[in-house]
């Protein structure tokens, strides 16, 4: 069936430095992709998505890439903000005949000052 | 427009009792979920349903059940509750056709004691 893969957390990183969040998954067919990211004390809120191979998702300096060759879709961002300090969930849509939606675990990153 | 509207949003309960969460959506789509997060488990699927009439399980069905009213609303019910139903679940619904984005509720936060 299909799932999701997320790098475990928590993720610990200085104020502007290089992030990335790895995520795989298993899917056949084309399944839409997101990242979803949820501040404390809230719900989930989309970050970006990607609908097909080779697009690019993009939102508050953070992108993610929908690689079909390597099924993945890894989240980065350049210069992180201690704003940034959430949990962050990779997820897709199902392709399977079903009409499911599959997050993964969710990591944590925390940015310091 | 409220989108998703989850009732209540705090709920204890003692091992044994019964409850049922509310949802309702306004954005008019056919397909409604109930998520249950855990920590360490990120978003697990309880059970789905892709149209009025209809539901299916999800990954965690056990201990639940629901009810389709209509295509506005989806109730999650907890027949006899346990200690490991203690949690915080949400509704979801997509915004415009399967495949985009999920729109949250903002959470059920439930004990059981």
């Amino acid at each position: 069936g299909n799932s999701v893969t997320q790098m475990e957390g928590p993720v610990t990183l200085s104020e502007e430095a290089f992030l990335t969040i790895n995520c795989t998954y298993t899917a056949t067919g084309y399944p839409s992709l997101f990242w979803y990211v949820q501040y404390p004390g809230e719900g989930l809120q989309l970050l970006l998505k990607a609908t097909k191979a080779d697009d690019k998702g993009s939102n508050k300096g953070f992108e993610a890439t929908y690689r079909k060759e390597t099924t993945s879709f890894h989240l980065e961002k350049g210069s992180v903000q201690v704003s940034d300090s959430a949990v962050y969930f990779c997820a897709l849509s199902s392709t399977s005949g079903t009409y499911k939606y599959i997050f993964g675990t969710g990591t944590r990153l925390k940015v310091l000052a | 427009n409220a989108g998703v509207t989850q009732t209540p949003k705090f709920q204890v309960l003692k091992t044994g009792q019964s409850m049922t969460l509310q949802c309702a959506q306004d954005m008019n789509h056919n397909s409604m979920y109930w998520y249950r997060q855990d920590p360490g488990m990120g978003l697990r699927l309880i059970y789905y349903s892709a149209s009025e009439g209809t539901t299916d399980k999800g990954e965690v069905p056990n201990g639940y059940n629901v009810s389709r009213l209509n295509k506005r609303e989806f109730s999650l019910r907890l027949e006899s509750a346990a200690p490991s139903q203690t949690s915080v679940y949400f509704c979801a619904t997509p915004g415009r056709s399967y495949g985009e984005k999920l729109f949250f509720g903002s959470g059920t936060q439930l004990s059981v004691l």
